[in-house]
């Protein structure tokens, strides 16, 4: 899956701390999306975000969630005071400017809470 | 909101079997995409079909779209083991009935082909 940088791969926290999971998309795509893949199980939307809007942000979490994109910079996803059902691993996807189109994913960050 | 289930779960076969998966929804879906993903990676992009009734070949892999737009199915011929891995089924999310760029998935299909 190279295109799609996702950092760090691993992450470890304690309960009640904060993650920051960073995605840096394909370059020249503008639109970034992330989802939540559970153990043995499909992934599921998070939020769809522009440069510097969150477009669609009705699969995240009101409490504790929250998404960026800034003019410049990767895509951060923030979890604040992380709880052990956080466990999960989270891709990013990128697509090109225009609509309905392919989506690139990349490796996923696991994020796992003590 | 728009599901899709996808069967069966685990699957486990010889090398040399033939396999098919399913996908299917109670929804129309304008289009429906196929992933594979392997332990530690994102999903990989195999196929999109888009028309009711298409059937779309990838060597020994096949792919079909209901002519309802609802289901679809995937189907491995002569396993080997390099096909081992998570199949997904996903299609447009819809946001106020207007299909968005998102993605909805189904719950994928655990493949394990044995030498």
């Amino acid at each position: 899956n190279a295109g799609v940088m996702q950092n760090p791969r691993h992450l470890v926290r304690r309960r009640g701390q904060e993650a920051r999971l960073r995605c840096s998309p394909m370059k020249g795509h503008s639109h970034v999306y992330w989802y939540r893949q559970l153990p043995e199980e499909g992934l599921k939307f998070m939020v769809y975000l522009q440069k510097e809007n969150i477009i669609d942000e009705s699969g995240m979490p009101k409490e504790r969630f929250s998404a960026e994109f800034p003019k410049e910079g990767p895509s951060i996803l923030r979890i604040q005071q992380v709880v052990r059902g956080d466990s999960a691993a989270y891709f990013c996807a990128s697509s090109p400017k225009a609509s309905n189109q392919p989506q690139h994913f990349g490796d996923g960050t696991r994020l796992s809470i003590l | 909101t728009q599901l899709l289930e996808q069967s069966p779960q685990f699957l486990s076969i010889q090398e040399g079997e033939n396999l098919t998966v399913y996908c299917n929804s109670s929804s129309v879906f304008s289009s429906l995409q196929w992933y594979r993903q392997e332990p530690g990676e994102g999903p990989v992009l195999l196929v999109t079909v888009v028309t009711g009734g298409e059937v779309k070949k990838l060597k020994r892999l096949t792919f079909q779209f209901g002519d309802a737009r609802k289901d679809s199915s995937l189907h491995i011929t002569a396993a080997q083991p390099g096909d081992t891995g998570l199949y997904l089924c996903a299609g447009p999310r819809y946001v106020n009935n207007n299909a968005g760029n998102m993605l909805t998935f189904g719950g994928g299909t655990r493949l394990m082909v044995k030498p």
